[in-house]
C-alpha cells in the first residue's frame, strides 16, 4: 500500500519563498511528481524527481530523499497566481499506477 | 487528440439513475486513470488501465462503480444507481507506459446526484 502525507494548508506573502513538504511510505517507488491545482481547475504538472536531489524549472525546485521516504517543493518570488493545491504523487514500480496525497492548499497574500 | 478529452463537463442526475462517464486520453498513451476528488478535497484514485486491462481496481468504492477500456483508447465509468455521495468531480488522466512519465488530466466531469 502507499501513504502520503502533506499539510492541509500554507499561507505565505507575495514575492517571498515557501516550501511545501511531503512524506510518503509506499511498497515501491517509481518517482514523485508535483502537480499545481488551481481552483475548479484540472492538476496541471510541476515537476518529478526519481533520483536524490533537487530538480530545479525557474521559480519552482523539487527535492527527493529516497531513503527518509521525503519530497519538498520550493516556490521562490511568489505571485498572487500561485495560489492553488499543490499535489505530491507518487508513483508505484509495479503497476505505474499514481497515488496523490491530500493536496496543500496555498494562499499568498498581498 | 491534444490533450485528454472528458464528457460531458456536467451531468446531473436523480438519485437511482445509472450514469456513464467518458475519457478521451491522449493518443499513443495507454496507461489511464480514474479519480474522484470530492468538493475541497484531495484526488482518490478509483482505476488504472494499462492497455485494456485494469491491473488496480482497488478503488472502486462499491460495486456500483465500474469501467472499461477498448482499443487501448476511449474509457468509460459507470455509476449504477447513483447515490447523493457519489456527487463529486471525477478525472481522468493518462500518460505513457514508461515509467517516470507524468500524467496529463482532463477538464473533468462535473457529477450531482440530486
Amino acid at each position: 500500500g502507499q501513504n502520503i502525507d502533506q499539510p492541509t494548508e500554507m499561507t505565505a506573502t507575495e514575492g517571498a519563498i515557501v516550501q511545501i513538504n511531503c512524506t510518503y511510505q509506499t511498497s515501491g517507488f517509481n518517482g514523485l511528481f508535483w502537480y499545481q491545482q488551481h481552483a475548479g481547475e484540472a492538476p496541471t504538472f510541476l515537476s518529478y524527481n526519481v533520483l536524490d536531489g533537487l530538480e530545479e524549472k525557474g521559480r519552482f525546485s523539487s527535492f527527493l530523499s529516497r531513503s527518509k521516504g521525503y519530497s519538498y517543493l520550493l516556490l521562490k518570488e511568489l505571485q498572487m497566481k500561485d495560489s492553488a493545491s499543490y499535489l505530491c504523487a507518487v508513483r508505484d514500480i509495479g503497476g505505474q499506477n499514481f497515488v496523490f496525497g491530500p493536496g496543500t492548499r496555498l494562499s499568498v497574500l498581498p | 487528440g491534444a490533450g485528454v478529452s472528458q464528457s460531458p463537463s456536467n451531468k446531473v442526475t436523480e438519485k437511482g439513475k445509472d450514469v456513464e462517464l467518458r475519457c478521451d486520453p491522449i493518443s499513443g498513451h495507454t496507461a489511464l486513470y480514474w479519480y474522484r476528488q470530492r468538493l475541497g478535497q484531495g484526488l482518490e484514485f478509483l482505476i488504472y488501465f494499462q492497455g485494456n486491462s485494469a491491473p488496480d481496481k482497488s478503488g472502486l468504492p462499491s460495486d456500483r462503480f465500474s469501467a472499461e477500456r477498448t482499443g487501448e483508447s476511449v474509457s468509460t465509468l459507470t455509476i449504477q444507481r447513483t447515490q447523493q455521495e457519489d456527487s463529486a468531480v471525477y478525472l481522468c488522466a493518462s500518460s505513457l507506459a514508461a515509467g517516470g512519465t507524468e500524467a496529463f488530466f482532463g477538464q473533468g466531469t462535473r457529477l450531482t446526484v440530486v
